[in-house]
Protein backbone atom coordinates (compact mmCIF):
# COMPACT_ATOMS: atom_id res chain seq x y z
CA UNK A 1 0.00 0.00 0.00
CA UNK A 2 0.79 3.71 -0.77
CA UNK A 3 3.10 5.34 2.05
CA UNK A 4 3.15 8.51 3.78
CA UNK A 5 3.38 11.13 0.88
CA UNK A 6 4.41 14.79 1.51
CA UNK A 7 4.80 17.62 -0.55
CA UNK A 8 6.29 19.81 -1.70
CA UNK A 9 9.58 17.71 -1.28
CA UNK A 10 11.66 21.40 -1.87
CA UNK A 11 10.52 24.20 -1.09
CA UNK A 12 12.60 28.23 -1.24
CA UNK A 13 10.60 30.93 0.36
CA UNK A 14 11.95 34.45 1.85
CA UNK A 15 11.36 35.88 5.55
CA UNK A 16 8.08 36.96 5.87
CA UNK A 17 5.86 34.65 3.80
CA UNK A 18 3.85 31.96 4.96
CA UNK A 19 3.63 28.40 3.55
CA UNK A 20 1.73 25.21 3.54
CA UNK A 21 2.78 22.10 3.49
CA UNK A 22 0.72 19.11 2.68
CA UNK A 23 0.76 15.39 3.77
CA UNK A 24 -1.64 12.55 2.70
CA UNK A 25 -1.26 9.42 5.32
CA UNK A 26 -1.70 5.74 4.92
CA UNK A 27 -5.27 4.89 3.68
CA UNK A 28 -7.10 3.92 6.99
CA UNK A 29 -4.45 5.79 9.36
CA UNK A 30 -6.49 8.83 11.32
CA UNK A 31 -3.79 10.16 13.42
CA UNK A 32 -0.69 12.17 11.81
CA UNK A 33 1.69 13.71 13.55
CA UNK A 34 4.28 16.80 12.43
CA UNK A 35 7.80 16.90 13.29
CA UNK A 36 10.45 19.49 12.73
CA UNK A 37 13.99 18.16 12.52
CA UNK A 38 17.23 20.38 12.72
CA UNK A 39 21.42 19.45 12.88
CA UNK A 40 20.95 21.06 16.04
CA UNK A 41 17.40 20.35 17.85
CA UNK A 42 16.72 16.81 16.35
CA UNK A 43 13.20 15.80 15.71
CA UNK A 44 10.68 18.45 17.44
CA UNK A 45 7.03 17.78 17.83
CA UNK A 46 5.02 20.06 16.31
CA UNK A 47 1.10 19.20 16.58
CA UNK A 48 -1.00 15.66 16.34
CA UNK A 49 -4.17 15.68 14.88
CA UNK A 50 -6.83 12.74 14.76
CA UNK A 51 -10.10 12.45 12.82
CA UNK A 52 -9.87 16.60 12.02
CA UNK A 53 -9.09 17.31 16.13
CA UNK A 54 -6.02 18.55 17.49
CA UNK A 55 -5.37 16.75 20.18
CA UNK A 56 -1.71 17.63 20.93
CA UNK A 57 0.63 20.65 20.38
CA UNK A 58 4.56 21.52 20.86
CA UNK A 59 5.88 24.24 22.08
CA UNK A 60 6.10 26.07 18.91
CA UNK A 61 4.61 29.80 18.37
CA UNK A 62 1.32 30.35 17.17
CA UNK A 63 2.57 30.96 13.44
CA UNK A 64 2.80 26.83 13.36
CA UNK A 65 -0.56 26.20 12.41
CA UNK A 66 -2.37 22.66 10.67
CA UNK A 67 -5.06 21.31 10.36
CA UNK A 68 -6.70 18.08 9.44
CA UNK A 69 -9.07 17.19 6.77
CA UNK A 70 -12.17 14.45 6.72
CA UNK A 71 -10.10 12.63 4.51
CA UNK A 72 -7.25 12.27 7.02
CA UNK A 73 -4.88 14.07 4.91
CA UNK A 74 -3.31 16.82 6.78
CA UNK A 75 -1.67 20.44 5.96
CA UNK A 76 0.46 22.48 8.18
CA UNK A 77 1.10 25.96 7.68
CA UNK A 78 3.58 28.84 8.83
CA UNK A 79 3.27 31.90 8.77
CA UNK A 80 5.59 35.04 8.89
CA UNK A 81 8.35 33.14 7.99
CA UNK A 82 11.49 33.14 9.65
CA UNK A 83 15.49 32.18 9.06
CA UNK A 84 14.87 29.82 11.95
CA UNK A 85 12.30 27.96 10.13
CA UNK A 86 14.10 26.80 7.61
CA UNK A 87 14.39 22.57 8.07
CA UNK A 88 12.77 19.01 7.00
CA UNK A 89 9.47 19.02 8.37
CA UNK A 90 8.56 15.57 8.71
CA UNK A 91 4.70 13.93 8.66
CA UNK A 92 4.08 10.69 9.99
CA UNK A 93 0.57 8.60 10.24
CA UNK A 94 -0.36 5.91 12.45
CA UNK A 95 -3.86 3.86 13.29
CA UNK A 96 -4.20 6.24 16.11
CA UNK A 97 -6.73 5.19 18.83
CA UNK A 98 -6.07 4.35 21.96
CA UNK A 99 -2.48 2.73 21.31
CA UNK A 100 0.16 3.42 20.35
CA UNK A 101 1.44 1.70 17.40
CA UNK A 102 4.57 3.46 16.54
CA UNK A 103 4.32 6.05 13.41
CA UNK A 104 5.47 5.91 9.84
CA UNK A 105 7.07 8.59 8.54
CA UNK A 106 6.80 10.70 5.40
CA UNK A 107 10.38 11.79 3.25
CA UNK A 108 9.32 15.38 4.31
CA UNK A 109 9.43 18.46 2.88
CA UNK A 110 12.66 20.45 3.30
CA UNK A 111 11.81 24.27 3.75
CA UNK A 112 15.01 26.87 3.19
CA UNK A 113 13.89 30.61 4.51
CA UNK A 114 16.06 33.07 2.78
CA UNK B 1 8.33 14.80 31.98
CA UNK B 2 8.79 12.54 29.45
CA UNK B 3 11.88 12.01 28.03
CA UNK B 4 14.54 10.26 26.01
CA UNK B 5 17.88 10.25 26.37
CA UNK B 6 20.53 8.70 23.98
CA UNK B 7 23.99 9.83 25.77
CA UNK B 8 26.19 9.28 22.51
CA UNK B 9 25.97 11.59 19.79
CA UNK B 10 28.50 9.95 18.00
CA UNK B 11 29.33 6.35 17.66
CA UNK B 12 32.31 4.65 15.59
CA UNK B 13 33.09 1.03 15.52
CA UNK B 14 34.36 -1.12 13.20
CA UNK B 15 33.19 -4.03 11.21
CA UNK B 16 32.50 -7.02 12.39
CA UNK B 17 32.67 -5.37 16.08
CA UNK B 18 29.66 -5.29 18.33
CA UNK B 19 27.36 -2.07 18.69
CA UNK B 20 25.30 -1.00 21.52
CA UNK B 21 23.54 2.05 20.91
CA UNK B 22 22.43 3.81 24.50
CA UNK B 23 18.70 4.88 24.74
CA UNK B 24 17.39 5.94 28.49
CA UNK B 25 13.82 7.09 29.32
CA UNK B 26 12.02 9.29 31.89
CA UNK B 27 8.43 7.93 31.89
CA UNK B 28 6.14 6.83 35.04
CA UNK B 29 3.98 4.50 33.42
CA UNK B 30 4.09 2.54 30.87
CA UNK B 31 5.78 2.80 27.96
CA UNK B 32 6.00 1.92 24.12
CA UNK B 33 9.70 2.19 23.03
CA UNK B 34 10.91 2.40 19.65
CA UNK B 35 13.80 2.52 17.55
CA UNK B 36 13.64 4.48 14.11
CA UNK B 37 16.37 4.73 11.62
CA UNK B 38 17.07 7.39 8.86
CA UNK B 39 19.94 6.17 6.42
CA UNK B 40 21.37 8.49 4.02
CA UNK B 41 18.93 10.73 2.48
CA UNK B 42 15.87 8.28 3.12
CA UNK B 43 12.93 8.50 5.38
CA UNK B 44 12.78 7.81 8.87
CA UNK B 45 11.88 4.42 9.46
CA UNK B 46 11.16 2.07 12.15
CA UNK B 47 13.57 -0.40 12.99
CA UNK B 48 12.22 -2.02 15.88
CA UNK B 49 9.48 -1.81 18.66
CA UNK B 50 9.94 -3.43 22.47
CA UNK B 51 6.47 -4.91 22.11
CA UNK B 52 7.15 -7.20 19.24
CA UNK B 53 10.47 -8.34 20.10
CA UNK B 54 11.50 -9.05 16.91
CA UNK B 55 14.89 -9.03 15.60
CA UNK B 56 15.70 -6.66 12.67
CA UNK B 57 18.59 -6.38 10.57
CA UNK B 58 20.34 -8.51 13.67
CA UNK B 59 19.63 -5.67 15.84
CA UNK B 60 17.56 -6.30 18.92
CA UNK B 61 16.61 -4.08 21.86
CA UNK B 62 15.54 -5.42 25.58
CA UNK B 63 13.23 -3.01 27.89
CA UNK B 64 14.51 -3.04 30.93
CA UNK B 65 12.34 -0.90 33.51
CA UNK B 66 14.23 -1.23 36.79
CA UNK B 67 17.08 0.78 34.81
CA UNK B 68 14.22 2.52 32.26
CA UNK B 69 16.84 1.71 29.28
CA UNK B 70 16.07 0.17 25.77
CA UNK B 71 19.61 -0.10 24.42
CA UNK B 72 20.03 -1.57 20.78
CA UNK B 73 22.29 -3.93 19.98
CA UNK B 74 23.85 -6.09 17.35
CA UNK B 75 26.52 -8.73 17.55
CA UNK B 76 28.61 -8.12 14.42
CA UNK B 77 28.48 -4.32 12.99
CA UNK B 78 28.12 -4.36 9.15
CA UNK B 79 28.83 -1.14 6.81
CA UNK B 80 25.47 -0.67 5.81
CA UNK B 81 24.37 -0.01 9.55
CA UNK B 82 26.22 3.56 9.37
CA UNK B 83 23.00 5.85 9.81
CA UNK B 84 21.46 8.04 12.79
CA UNK B 85 19.37 6.01 14.97
CA UNK B 86 16.44 7.45 17.09
CA UNK B 87 15.17 5.84 19.98
CA UNK B 88 11.43 7.13 21.01
CA UNK B 89 8.65 7.45 24.05
CA UNK B 90 5.37 6.59 22.83
CA UNK B 91 2.39 6.85 24.94
CA UNK B 92 -1.25 7.65 24.97
CA UNK B 93 -2.64 10.87 27.53
CA UNK B 94 -5.38 12.02 25.94
CA UNK B 95 -3.77 11.95 22.34
CA UNK B 96 -1.17 9.87 21.07
CA UNK B 97 2.70 11.10 21.96
CA UNK B 98 5.88 10.05 20.21
CA UNK B 99 9.06 11.76 22.09
CA UNK B 100 12.41 11.51 20.57
CA UNK B 101 15.92 11.36 21.60
CA UNK B 102 18.75 13.75 19.84
CA UNK B 103 19.80 10.77 18.15
CA UNK B 104 23.06 8.57 17.19
CA UNK B 105 25.23 8.62 14.44
CA UNK B 106 26.50 5.32 13.95
CA UNK B 107 29.57 4.64 11.11
CA UNK B 108 30.76 1.64 10.80
CA UNK B 109 34.23 1.27 9.33
CA UNK B 110 35.59 -1.09 6.89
Amino acid sequence: KAGVTQTPRYLIKTRGQQVTLSCSPISGHRSVSWYQQTPGQGLQFLFEYFSETQRNKGNFPGRFSGRQFSNSRSEMNVSTLELGDSALYLCASSPGGGANYGYTFGSGTRLTVV
Amino acid sequence: AQRVTQPEKLLSVFKGAPVELKCNYSYSGSPELFWYVQYSRQRLQLLLRHISRESIKGFTADLNKGETSFHLKKPFAQEEDSAMYYCALGFFQGAQKLVFGQGTRLTINP
